[in-house]
């Protein structure tokens, strides 16, 4: 079972480069989320989306964009990378059906340091 | 104010010890509640759901408050294997937004 599979694992990215990060799921889930992990700072929604073809802004969108062509994966787009991006970012998904299950299922993250 | 908060910690106790963690939040809205653990340099992963009568796994124990909008975490008997952070999570009544809470930290010492 791969559940939530994020690439790259890790990356250094120089000040004002662009990257996307790529999170994949397996389970036929409906939501999904992107997160950014900094210490002290517990996890900070930064996009989600509730189905293909939709995205919304979490805490922090500033100077990121997402997008979920495909129900099985949401890219995070960094446009133009800022040293204040550095961070560890996680990805999510969660099945979305109310009688379903709740639990939210991660990927092992993606280890960013702009440089 | 933050949507969850969480008691800040760290919280550094002995083997056998029971410590208990606190968290609230302030969205009234919010519909599910529960507890993550996340150990060093993992990702998040589901502990326990929390239901208003309070349930219980093994050692653990998890209590909701909805009319205190406050949640617990209570863990017997530690062991070294516990020492984590403890992640408080709320899922907002439309089912899309979770949101954790800051984690608060565990070390179980010998």
């Amino acid at each position: 079972n791969a559940g939530v599979t994020q690439t790259p694992k890790f990356r250094v990215l120089k000040t004002g480069q662009s990257m996307t990060l790529l999170c994949a799921q397996d389970m036929n889930h409906e939501y999904m989320y992107w997160y950014r992990q900094d210490p002290g700072m517990g996890l900070r929604l930064i996009h989600y989306s509730v189905g293909e073809g939709t995205t919304a802004k979490g805490e922090v969108p500033d100077g990121y964009n997402v997008s979920r062509l495909k129900k099985q994966n949401f890219l995070l787009g960094l446009e133009s990378a800022a040293p204040s991006q550095t961070s560890v970012y996680f990805c999510a998904s969660l099945e979305g059906n109310r009688q379903g299950s709740t639990e939210a299922f991660f990927g092992q993250g993606t280890r960013l340091t702009v440089v | 104010r933050k949507e969850v908060e969480q008691d800040p910690g760290p919280f550094n106790v002995p083997e056998g010890a029971t410590v208990a963690f606190n968290c609230t939040y302030s969205n009234s809205a919010s519909q599910s509640f529960f507890w993550y653990r996340q150990d060093c340099r993992k990702e998040p992963k589901l502990l326990m759901s929390v239901y208003s009568s309070g349930n219980e796994d093994g050692r653990f124990t998890a209590q909701l408050n909805r009319a205190s909008q406050y949640i617990s975490l209570l863990i017997r008997d530690s062991k070294l294997s516990d020492s984590a952070t403890y992640l408080c999570v709320v899922l907002k009544t439309s089912y899309d937004k979770v949101i954790f809470g800051p984690g608060t930290s565990l070390s179980v010492i010998p």
